[in-house]
């Protein structure tokens, strides 16, 4: 356990359906991160939340939508997902704006778009 | 800007074996590097980090890294390898704020 806690682990969805990942963290950290890890690609990040403000969104498809109601809580919305967007989707937090701390990871979720 | 290369994608060795993942950072500024370890279905998890001092960083599970500003690399080793270090290794590096940067990778595979 790393103090990061996903859920679910696995999610299996159609291509019309609405779902949401849950992403949960009580280590007093400010920053959380969203990533993206499909196979034989790259980490890619998806969106930044620092102090519940989004600070950062790489171009990511309307179809993902993040919330951060408190610094404790992250969000990913899902709705009309493509077969390409089943991934692991992993969560991250660390303290704000200080990369000397490296960041914490969730288990992920392991994402299946059908 | 920032960019951490991993220069290894896939790393075979056979067990008790040592091995070397090799990482080089580019930054005109200090910089703070890390090395993750990430099992099947599972999140990243910190092996090490270097901030500053002593160039050789010990680590969790044997490994250690040494870090090297003239040649700028932060190069992971482990003098005897074991099945269960199977995995993917990212090395990443950040400066004092902003966001870690993440290598691409490298998949150890530990033969028996």
């Amino acid at each position: 356990e790393t103090g990061v806690t996903q859920t679910p682990r696995h999610l299996v969805m159609g291509m019309t359906n609405k779902k949401s990942l849950k992403c949960e963290q009580h280590l007093g950290h400010n920053a959380m991160y969203w990533y993206k890890q499909s196979a034989k690609k790259p980490l890619e990040l998806m969106f930044v939340y620092s102090l519940e403000e989004r600070v950062e969104n790489n171009s990511v498809p309307s179809r993902f939508s993040p919330e951060c109601p408190n610094s404790s809580h992250l969000f990913l919305h899902l709705h009309t997902l493509q077969p390409e967007d089943s991934a692991l989707y992993l969560c991250a937090s660390s303290p704000n704006g200080l990369t000397y701390y490296g960041y914490t990871f969730g288990s992920g979720t392991r994402l299946t778009v059908v | 800007a920032q960019s951490v290369t991993q220069l290894d994608s896939q790393v075979p060795v056979f067990e008790e074996a040592p091995v070397e993942l090799r990482c080089n950072y580019s930054s005109s500024v200090s910089v703070y590097l890390f090395w993750y370890v990430q099992y099947p279905n599972q999140g990243l998890q910190l092996l090490l980090k270097y901030l500053s001092g002593s160039t050789l960083v010990k680590g969790i599970n044997g490994f250690e890294a040494e870090f090297n500003k003239s040649q700028t690399s932060f190069h992971l080793r482990k003098p005897s390898v074991h099945i269960s270090d199977t995995a993917e290794y990212f090395c990443a590096g950040g400066t004092s704020y902003g966001k870690l940067t993440f290598g691409q990778g490298t998949i150890l595979t530990v033969h028996p």
